[in-house]
């Protein structure tokens, strides 16, 4: 079984300003690691994605994560943000080795983006 | 090509009554998988659902929630007799088949259907 821990629950940063969203997963397998973004009242939307290779994955919108399998961590940065950027993110893993989609995700951070 | 489609958006019940939420998945695709999102949550994985066959139910409470996704027709998840714990944001996402390590991993979400138990 697979979990995934977000740690902080809201991240107040000001626009241009950069952040760092964490996320902490724990599995017995290998997993493959995703970030979702939820605008106020939208579905998700995914931002960017990990299965192997290179461990600095870029996504949409100017976001990246760096894989860091010793620390068993994911986290999401954003060099200069904007007040679009101001939404929920989640934090996802997947187990490869069953077929299907099948998410865990963590309890997300709201991201809030402040002139 | 339209995304993953759900309605209702938004769906009032009283308690006791039955809800129904449905979700047409994108074109092609014959995975389909529900979530639940209770208020400061995350989502969590209720069913994981194939044309006419349902893969893993794990996440399904064991009482008033049932899913199916028929040969034709959008994929439903039913609750009956709605309580108001019940109250939450319900999200369907769909996905070509994926087999184990398979690399076709993006799952496509749709906007949910918000259920409010009064």
């Amino acid at each position: 079984a697979q979990s995934v821990t977000q740690l902080d629950s809201q991240v107040p940063v000001f626009e241009e300003a950069p952040v760092e969203l964490r996320c902490n997963y724990s599995s017995s397998v290998s997993v493959y690691l995703f970030w979702y973004v939820q605008y106020p009242n939208q579905g998700l939307q995914l931002l960017l994605k990990y299965l192997s290779g290179s461990t600095l994955v870029k996504g949409i919108n100017g976001f990246e994560a760096e894989f860091n399998k010793s620390q068993t961590s994911f986290h999401l940065r954003k060099p200069s943000v904007h007040i679009s950027d101001t939404a929920e993110y989640f934090c996802a893993v997947r187990d490869p080795t069953g077929g299907g989609n099948k998410l865990t995700f963590g309890t997300g951070t709201q991201l809030k983006v402040e002139l | 090509n339209a995304g993953v489609m759900q309605n209702p958006r938004h769906l009032v019940r009283r308690r006791g009554q039955e809800a129904r939420l449905r979700c047409s998945p994108m074109k092609g695709h014959s995975h389909v998988y529900w979530y639940r999102q209770l208020p400061e949550e995350g989502l969590k994985f209720m069913v994981y659902l194939q044309k006419e066959n349902i893969i893993d139910e794990s996440g399904m409470p064991k009482e008033r929630f049932s899913a199916e996704f028929p040969k034709e027709g959008p994929s439903i998840l039913r609750i009956q007799q709605v309580v108001r714990g019940d109250s939450a944001a319900y999200f369907c996402a769909s996905s070509l088949y994926t087999g184990a390590g398979g690399r076709n991993t993006e799952a496509f979400f749709g906007q949910g259907t918000r259920l409010t138990v009064v």
